[in-house]
C-alpha cells in the first residue's frame, strides 16, 4: 500500500493567517492527490481533488499544489470555520490511503 | 437529494459479525463505486476496500482480507459491508463514500457514519 505522510500533525494559528500543510507519498502518485476537511462528529468533506482542483462550493481561499510525491494544501486567510482536521489521500491506486491528518487549532 | 444514508449504530460482542448498509439516492447508483472507510476514536481514516456497484467486483485492503465482505443490491441502490470476527480494535465509526468519476476517484459524497461498538 502507498503510505501518505502529513506534516505537521497539528498547528496553532489565528484568524487571517496563511496556513500550509504538506503531504508526502511513499511513491509517485502523479497528480492523484486529494484533500478533505473533517469537523468533530462529522463525515469528511472533499475540498480539493487531483492536486489543485477545487470541489464545487469550496471557498477559493483553499488551494493545492504539487506533483509526484510532494504536495501542499494552503489556506490563504484562515477563517473561524476552517478550524478542523485536514487529511490528504492518494487516489492513484487501491486502497486509496489517507494521511494521518493535520489538526488546525486556534 | 444526492445522499448516502447508512444504517444505525450497532453494539456487538467480540467474535461476532456486523453488517452495515449504505443506501444511495439522487444519482445513478451504478455510475460510481463505493468505498468503506473507518475511523477509530480519535484516530485517522482507514480505507477498508471498494466495490463496483456496476458488477460487484471488490478490492479489499490487505488488512481486512478474509474478514470483510462487501456486496451490492442494485434493486435497492444499497451497498453492504459485513465485517466478521470483531474485536475491540474494530470499534469505530464506519463510513461509506462514493468514488467520484469526475474527481479523479476522490470520495465526493459520504454517508453520515455508523458507530460500531464492540463490547462483551
Amino acid at each position: 500500500d502507498i503510505q501518505m505522510t502529513q506534516s505537521p500533525s497539528s498547528l496553532s494559528a489565528s484568524v487571517g493567517d496563511r496556513v500550509t500543510i504538506t503531504c508526502r507519498a511513499s511513491q509517485s502518485i502523479s497528480s492523484y492527490l486529494n484533500w478533505y476537511q473533517q469537523k468533530p462528529g462529522k463525515a469528511p468533506n472533499l475540498l480539493i481533488y487531483a492536486t489543485s482542483s477545487l470541489q464545487s462550493g469550496v471557498p477559493s481561499r483553499f488551494s493545492g499544489s504539487g506533483s509526484g510525491t510532494d504536495f501542499t494544501l494552503t489556506i490563504s486567510s484562515l477563517q473561524p470555520e476552517d478550524f478542523a482536521t485536514y487529511y490528504c489521500q492518494q487516489s492513484y491506486t487501491a486502497p486509496r490511503t489517507f494521511g494521518l491528518g493535520t489538526k488546525v487549532e486556534i | 437529494q444526492v445522499q448516502l444514508m447508512q444504517s444505525g449504530a450497532e453494539v456487538k460482542k467480540p467474535g461476532a459479525s456486523v453488517k452495515v448498509s449504505c443506501k444511495a439516492s439522487g444519482y445513478t447508483f451504478t455510475s460510481n463505486g463505493i468505498s468503506w472507510v473507518r475511523q477509530a476514536p480519535g484516530q485517522g481514516l482507514e480505507v477498508m476496500g471498494w466495490i463496483s456497484t456496476y458488477n460487484g467486483n471488490t478490492i479489499y485492503a490487505q488488512k481486512f482480507q478474509g474478514r470483510v465482505t462487501m456486496t451490492t443490491d442494485t434493486s435497492t441502490s444499497t451497498v453492504y459491508m459485513d465485517l466478521g470476527s470483531l474485536n475491540s480494535d474494530d470499534a469505530a465509526v464506519y463510513y461509506c463514500a462514493r468514488v467520484g468519476t469526475l474527481t479523479s476517484s476522490a470520495f465526493d459524497l459520504w454517508g453520515q457514519g455508523t458507530l460500531v461498538t464492540v463490547s462483551s
